[in-house]
């Protein structure tokens, strides 16, 4: 069945240098693909998302590059913060409304 | 605050019970997504429906059941629980279909005993 592959499940960065988090996906209807945080006992927030039409996307810090011949997606986020440390989602959805999550990727921000 | 509200906030209840987790959606919008998160887990999804009808669905168990009302608030049914259904329940939001954008409520945190 469909699935989105997402790695690394962990992921420690300096503070100020740059983190990646990449997402596969096996549904080549999928046409959008949004990208989730999640602070310890806090709801998933959308912070950036890509439509299939679209190559990157950026939003400050953070960036999004879709390749749809490989089917893969990545999530850029430069200069981290404290505050980036957090759980982050991708996810894969087509016209039909059915997404599927990642299972998530836990960053850590060091001092 | 995303504007989509859930109650209760936490359930405890024992296995072989019932219960039902509501969600209202951000004003406007007309999808309702549910998710099931178990401890370090991701985000399953489980149904959506879009203005009433059901527009979705993904690993719901056949135990568990959802609908939207005509104001457009949701419910979901889970019956026979199983101590493996302790998880975050989260209902998410949109205001048209095709899973964009979604806004997430505070999750309903169910413990089964």
């Amino acid at each position: 069945g469909e699935n989105v592959e997402q790695h690394p499940s962990t992921l420690s960065v300096q503070e100020g240098d740059s983190a990646v988090i990449k997402c596969t996906y096996s549904d080549s209807a999928s046409n959008y693909f949004p990208w989730y945080k999640q602070e310890l006992g806090k709801r998933p927030q959308l912070i950036i998302d890509i439509r299939s039409n679209v190559g990157e996307k950026k939003d400050q810090r953070i960036a999004v590059t879709l390749n749809k011949t490989a089917k893969h997606f990545s999530l850029h986020i430069t200069e981290t913060q404290p505050e980036d440390s957090a759980v982050y989602f991708c996810a894969a959805s087509r016209e039909d409304d059915k997404i599927i999550f990642g299972k998530g990727t836990r960053l850590h921000i060091l001092p | 605050d995303s504007g989509v509200t859930q109650t209760p906030k936490h359930l405890i209840t024992a296995t072989g019970q019932r219960v039902t987790l509501r969600c209202s959606p951000r004003s406007g919008d007309l999808s309702v997504y549910w998710y099931q998160q178990s401890l370090d887990q991701g985000l399953q999804f489980l149904i959506q429906y879009y203005n009433g009808e059901e527009r979705a669905k993904g690993n719901i168990l056949e135990r568990f059941s959802a609908q939207q009302f005509p104001d457009l608030h949701s419910e979901l049914n889970l019956s026979s629980l199983e101590l493996g259904d302790s998880a975050l329940y989260f209902c998410a939001s949109s205001t048209n279909t095709g899973g964009l954008e979604q806004f997430f409520g505070p999750g309903t945190r169910l413990t089964v005993l």
